[in-house]
Protein backbone atom coordinates (compact mmCIF):
# COMPACT_ATOMS: atom_id res chain seq x y z
CA UNK A 1 0.00 0.00 0.00
CA UNK A 2 1.28 3.54 -0.80
CA UNK A 3 1.76 5.22 2.05
CA UNK A 4 4.54 7.59 4.60
CA UNK A 5 6.38 5.89 7.40
CA UNK A 6 7.61 7.20 10.36
CA UNK A 7 10.12 5.02 12.84
CA UNK A 8 10.14 4.50 15.36
CA UNK A 9 6.92 5.38 17.27
CA UNK A 10 8.77 5.88 20.31
CA UNK A 11 12.27 7.12 20.90
CA UNK A 12 13.87 7.40 24.34
CA UNK A 13 17.61 9.38 23.94
CA UNK A 14 19.48 10.58 26.69
CA UNK A 15 20.24 14.31 26.91
CA UNK A 16 23.08 14.92 25.03
CA UNK A 17 23.06 12.33 22.05
CA UNK A 18 22.08 13.18 18.73
CA UNK A 19 19.11 11.28 17.18
CA UNK A 20 17.65 10.65 13.64
CA UNK A 21 14.33 10.22 12.67
CA UNK A 22 13.24 8.04 9.84
CA UNK A 23 10.45 9.68 7.39
CA UNK A 24 10.15 7.11 3.92
CA UNK A 25 7.13 7.57 1.82
CA UNK A 26 6.33 5.46 -1.42
CA UNK A 27 3.78 7.93 -3.09
CA UNK A 28 6.28 9.67 -5.68
CA UNK A 29 5.28 12.38 -3.48
CA UNK A 30 7.90 16.00 -4.32
CA UNK A 31 7.71 17.67 -1.21
CA UNK A 32 8.12 16.16 2.47
CA UNK A 33 8.03 18.36 5.97
CA UNK A 34 8.85 17.81 9.17
CA UNK A 35 6.52 18.99 11.77
CA UNK A 36 6.89 19.71 15.73
CA UNK A 37 4.24 19.24 18.39
CA UNK A 38 4.30 20.11 21.71
CA UNK A 39 0.63 19.49 24.37
CA UNK A 40 -1.52 22.16 23.57
CA UNK A 41 -0.07 23.74 20.39
CA UNK A 42 0.30 22.98 17.12
CA UNK A 43 1.87 21.55 14.57
CA UNK A 44 5.59 24.09 13.86
CA UNK A 45 7.61 23.82 10.23
CA UNK A 46 10.98 22.50 11.57
CA UNK A 47 12.26 21.94 7.61
CA UNK A 48 10.84 21.05 4.40
CA UNK A 49 12.42 20.13 0.65
CA UNK A 50 10.49 20.17 -2.52
CA UNK A 51 13.02 18.68 -4.30
CA UNK A 52 15.75 16.22 -3.85
CA UNK A 53 19.47 17.42 -2.61
CA UNK A 54 17.46 20.88 -1.72
CA UNK A 55 15.47 21.82 1.75
CA UNK A 56 14.65 24.99 3.18
CA UNK A 57 14.36 25.96 7.51
CA UNK A 58 10.98 26.72 8.63
CA UNK A 59 9.74 28.19 11.70
CA UNK A 60 11.98 26.53 14.24
CA UNK A 61 14.47 24.92 12.40
CA UNK A 62 17.48 25.39 14.94
CA UNK A 63 18.95 22.38 16.85
CA UNK A 64 18.01 20.08 13.43
CA UNK A 65 19.16 19.29 10.51
CA UNK A 66 17.56 17.89 7.36
CA UNK A 67 18.42 15.91 4.39
CA UNK A 68 17.12 14.63 1.40
CA UNK A 69 18.98 12.36 -1.06
CA UNK A 70 16.62 10.58 -1.78
CA UNK A 71 13.07 11.61 -3.61
CA UNK A 72 11.41 8.78 -1.00
CA UNK A 73 13.35 9.58 2.13
CA UNK A 74 13.67 12.54 4.43
CA UNK A 75 15.49 12.02 7.49
CA UNK A 76 15.25 14.38 10.75
CA UNK A 77 18.57 14.44 13.01
CA UNK A 78 17.33 15.99 16.81
CA UNK A 79 20.77 17.40 17.76
CA UNK A 80 22.34 17.89 21.25
CA UNK A 81 21.86 21.66 20.33
CA UNK A 82 18.36 21.61 20.19
CA UNK A 83 17.43 22.78 24.14
CA UNK A 84 13.93 21.09 24.44
CA UNK A 85 14.11 17.92 22.36
CA UNK A 86 11.30 16.29 23.95
CA UNK A 87 7.99 16.29 21.30
CA UNK A 88 5.87 14.12 19.05
CA UNK A 89 7.14 15.19 15.56
CA UNK A 90 5.37 14.14 12.48
CA UNK A 91 6.59 14.25 8.75
CA UNK A 92 4.07 15.06 5.39
CA UNK A 93 4.48 14.35 2.18
CA UNK A 94 2.70 16.15 -0.65
CA UNK A 95 2.15 16.23 -4.86
CA UNK A 96 2.55 19.19 -6.80
CA UNK A 97 -0.21 17.04 -9.20
CA UNK A 98 -3.01 19.73 -8.71
CA UNK A 99 -4.33 22.52 -6.76
CA UNK A 100 -6.35 20.19 -5.12
CA UNK A 101 -4.01 17.86 -4.17
CA UNK A 102 -3.51 17.49 -0.23
CA UNK A 103 -0.62 16.38 2.19
CA UNK A 104 -0.40 13.14 3.44
CA UNK A 105 1.30 12.01 6.96
CA UNK A 106 3.14 9.46 8.85
CA UNK A 107 1.97 8.10 12.81
CA UNK A 108 4.47 9.99 14.15
CA UNK A 109 7.76 9.73 16.37
CA UNK A 110 7.29 10.25 20.20
CA UNK A 111 11.19 11.18 21.54
CA UNK A 112 11.45 11.37 24.78
CA UNK A 113 14.92 12.74 25.85
CA UNK A 114 15.99 11.73 29.58
CA UNK B 1 -1.80 38.38 9.98
CA UNK B 2 1.70 37.24 10.28
CA UNK B 3 1.25 33.36 10.85
CA UNK B 4 -1.87 31.19 10.38
CA UNK B 5 -4.58 31.25 13.32
CA UNK B 6 -6.80 29.70 14.40
CA UNK B 7 -10.32 30.52 16.86
CA UNK B 8 -11.55 29.42 19.12
CA UNK B 9 -8.80 26.95 20.56
CA UNK B 10 -11.61 24.75 21.32
CA UNK B 11 -15.49 24.25 21.67
CA UNK B 12 -18.01 22.14 23.41
CA UNK B 13 -20.73 21.22 21.17
CA UNK B 14 -24.27 19.73 22.15
CA UNK B 15 -25.14 16.50 19.51
CA UNK B 16 -27.39 17.77 17.36
CA UNK B 17 -25.97 21.51 17.03
CA UNK B 18 -24.36 23.21 14.76
CA UNK B 19 -20.72 25.05 14.43
CA UNK B 20 -18.46 26.78 12.89
CA UNK B 21 -15.04 28.35 13.68
CA UNK B 22 -11.83 30.30 11.83
CA UNK B 23 -8.60 30.08 10.42
CA UNK B 24 -7.28 33.55 9.40
CA UNK B 25 -4.20 33.34 6.95
CA UNK B 26 -1.48 35.81 5.03
CA UNK B 27 -2.88 36.71 2.53
CA UNK B 28 0.14 37.32 0.32
CA UNK B 29 2.12 34.25 -1.45
CA UNK B 30 -0.93 32.53 -0.99
CA UNK B 31 -1.70 29.21 -3.41
CA UNK B 32 -3.87 27.48 -1.20
CA UNK B 33 -5.27 26.49 2.11
CA UNK B 34 -6.22 23.23 3.68
CA UNK B 35 -8.40 21.56 6.06
CA UNK B 36 -7.26 18.44 7.93
CA UNK B 37 -9.46 16.38 10.56
CA UNK B 38 -7.23 14.96 13.18
CA UNK B 39 -8.47 12.36 15.46
CA UNK B 40 -6.44 11.14 18.47
CA UNK B 41 -3.82 8.13 17.84
CA UNK B 42 -4.69 8.97 14.36
CA UNK B 43 -2.59 10.66 11.64
CA UNK B 44 -4.38 13.94 9.83
CA UNK B 45 -6.86 13.64 7.19
CA UNK B 46 -7.44 15.96 4.49
CA UNK B 47 -11.24 17.50 4.09
CA UNK B 48 -11.30 20.32 1.69
CA UNK B 49 -8.08 21.73 -0.35
CA UNK B 50 -9.70 25.64 -1.57
CA UNK B 51 -7.74 28.10 -3.88
CA UNK B 52 -10.06 30.36 -5.10
CA UNK B 53 -11.28 33.67 -3.61
CA UNK B 54 -15.27 32.46 -2.84
CA UNK B 55 -14.34 29.11 -3.30
CA UNK B 56 -16.87 26.74 -0.92
CA UNK B 57 -16.73 23.03 -0.28
CA UNK B 58 -19.16 20.22 1.32
CA UNK B 59 -18.27 16.94 2.27
CA UNK B 60 -21.35 15.56 4.00
CA UNK B 61 -22.14 17.91 6.82
CA UNK B 62 -19.18 19.54 6.68
CA UNK B 63 -18.65 22.68 4.80
CA UNK B 64 -15.81 24.74 3.99
CA UNK B 65 -15.51 28.30 2.71
CA UNK B 66 -12.47 30.98 1.58
CA UNK B 67 -11.54 34.39 1.26
CA UNK B 68 -8.19 35.15 -0.12
CA UNK B 69 -8.50 38.92 -0.54
CA UNK B 70 -8.81 39.29 3.44
CA UNK B 71 -7.34 36.03 4.47
CA UNK B 72 -9.78 33.59 5.95
CA UNK B 73 -11.86 31.09 5.97
CA UNK B 74 -14.75 29.09 8.04
CA UNK B 75 -15.42 25.48 8.43
CA UNK B 76 -19.04 24.42 9.32
CA UNK B 77 -20.11 21.86 10.63
CA UNK B 78 -23.80 21.38 10.73
CA UNK B 79 -26.07 18.75 13.34
CA UNK B 80 -22.97 17.70 14.95
CA UNK B 81 -22.58 14.28 16.27
CA UNK B 82 -20.08 12.32 18.40
CA UNK B 83 -18.29 11.29 15.82
CA UNK B 84 -17.21 15.08 14.86
CA UNK B 85 -15.17 14.98 18.05
CA UNK B 86 -11.49 15.63 16.60
CA UNK B 87 -9.18 18.38 16.19
CA UNK B 88 -9.79 20.71 13.31
CA UNK B 89 -6.21 22.02 11.37
CA UNK B 90 -5.84 24.76 8.81
CA UNK B 91 -2.86 25.11 6.76
CA UNK B 92 -2.02 27.51 4.27
CA UNK B 93 0.44 26.60 1.15
CA UNK B 94 2.24 29.05 -0.04
CA UNK B 95 4.17 29.68 -3.58
CA UNK B 96 6.85 29.31 -2.09
CA UNK B 97 5.57 25.28 -1.52
CA UNK B 98 5.51 26.12 2.80
CA UNK B 99 3.12 24.40 4.22
CA UNK B 100 2.28 26.26 7.67
CA UNK B 101 -0.45 24.96 10.04
CA UNK B 102 -2.90 26.91 12.70
CA UNK B 103 -3.18 25.58 16.18
CA UNK B 104 -6.10 23.56 15.57
CA UNK B 105 -9.36 23.99 16.78
CA UNK B 106 -10.24 20.85 19.10
CA UNK B 107 -14.15 20.27 19.12
CA UNK B 108 -16.07 18.22 21.38
CA UNK B 109 -19.43 16.63 21.08
CA UNK B 110 -21.75 16.24 23.82
CA UNK B 111 -24.57 13.44 23.27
Amino acid sequence: DGGITQSPKYLFRKEGQNVTLSCEQNLNHDAMYWYRQDPGQGLRLIYYSQIVNDFQKGDIAEGYSVSREKKESFPLTVTSAQKNPTAFYLCASYSFGGAGTEAFFGQGTRLTVV
Amino acid sequence: ILNVEQSPQSLHVQEGDSTNFTCSFPSSNFYALHWYRWETAKSPEALFVMTLNGDEKKKGRISATLNTKEGYSYLYIKGSQPEDSATYLCARFSNDYKLSFGAGTTVTVRA
